[in-house]
């Protein structure tokens, strides 16, 4: 089966920095995902993770650790737009089916 | 272009009503997916269509039939539904139905059951 754990919720100042936590146990990974949903929106792609290390995308960065079964989605210089939910999502070894987890709603404050 | 088109935004209907949601992508994807949301939640996948052909039901009751015309285009037959499937039904498409392929999701239509 899949188990995907992120933190409910999260606030952060304008202008800071913010490090989304996502933790996966899973039966099959081919990759980890994250997306950005603002509120009755569509989720957006954000990044793709498949190998170990950081990939660095302007100001969001995600990281993934196979054998902890970790990643981390960071956000820099943080907008009041960035506020919204981020879903971390993992691709298992059905072919089409990526798990989601609960979402992490942050809130950024000025 | 990286656009999936959903109609219609919204969609109030009654438990007897027959209705359609309809999902459309030019991206040349061969890959397309129906999503049920509900508030505060993540999506839940419903469908998977990979080269027209349906590829995963993950065990969604008969009420919801899909069909995908061709491969630009993707359907949601709704029939008989249940005020609890009120929902935001997202359509989402690929590159292919591979496992890292990225899903482009459409804005949704959200349905009310009355």
């Amino acid at each position: 089966g899949q188990n995907i754990d992120q933190p409910t919720e999260m606030t952060a100042t304008e202008g800071a920095i913010v490090q989304i936590n996502c933790t996966y146990q899973t039966s099959g990974f081919n990759g980890l995902f994250w997306y950005q949903q603002h509120a009755g929106e569509a989720p957006t792609f954000l990044s793709y993770n498949v190998l170990d290390g950081l990939e660095e995308k302007g100001r969001f960065s995600s990281f993934l650790s196979r054998s902890k079964g970790y990643s981390y989605l960071l956000l820099k210089e943080l907008q009041m737009k960035d506020s919204a939910s981020y879903l971390c999502a993992v691709s298992g070894t059905n072919a089409g089916k990526s798990t989601f987890g609960d979402g992490t709603t942050l809130t950024v404050k000025p | 272009d990286t656009e999936v088109t959903q109609t219609p935004k919204h969609l109030v209907m009654g438990m007897t009503n027959k209705k359609s949601l309809k999902c459309e992508q030019h991206m040349g994807h061969r890959a397309m997916y129906w999503y049920k949301q509900k508030a505060k939640k993540p999506p839940e996948l419903m469908f998977v269509y990979s080269y027209e052909k349906l590829s995963i039901n993950e065990s969604v009751p008969s009420r919801f039939s899909p069909e995908c015309p061709n491969s630009s285009l993707l359907n949601l037959h709704l029939h008989a539904l249940q005020p609890e499937d009120s929902a935001l039904y997202l359509c989402a498409s690929s590159r292919t139905s591979g496992e890292a392929d990225t899903q482009y999701f459409g804005p949704g239509t959200r349905l009310t059951v009355l």
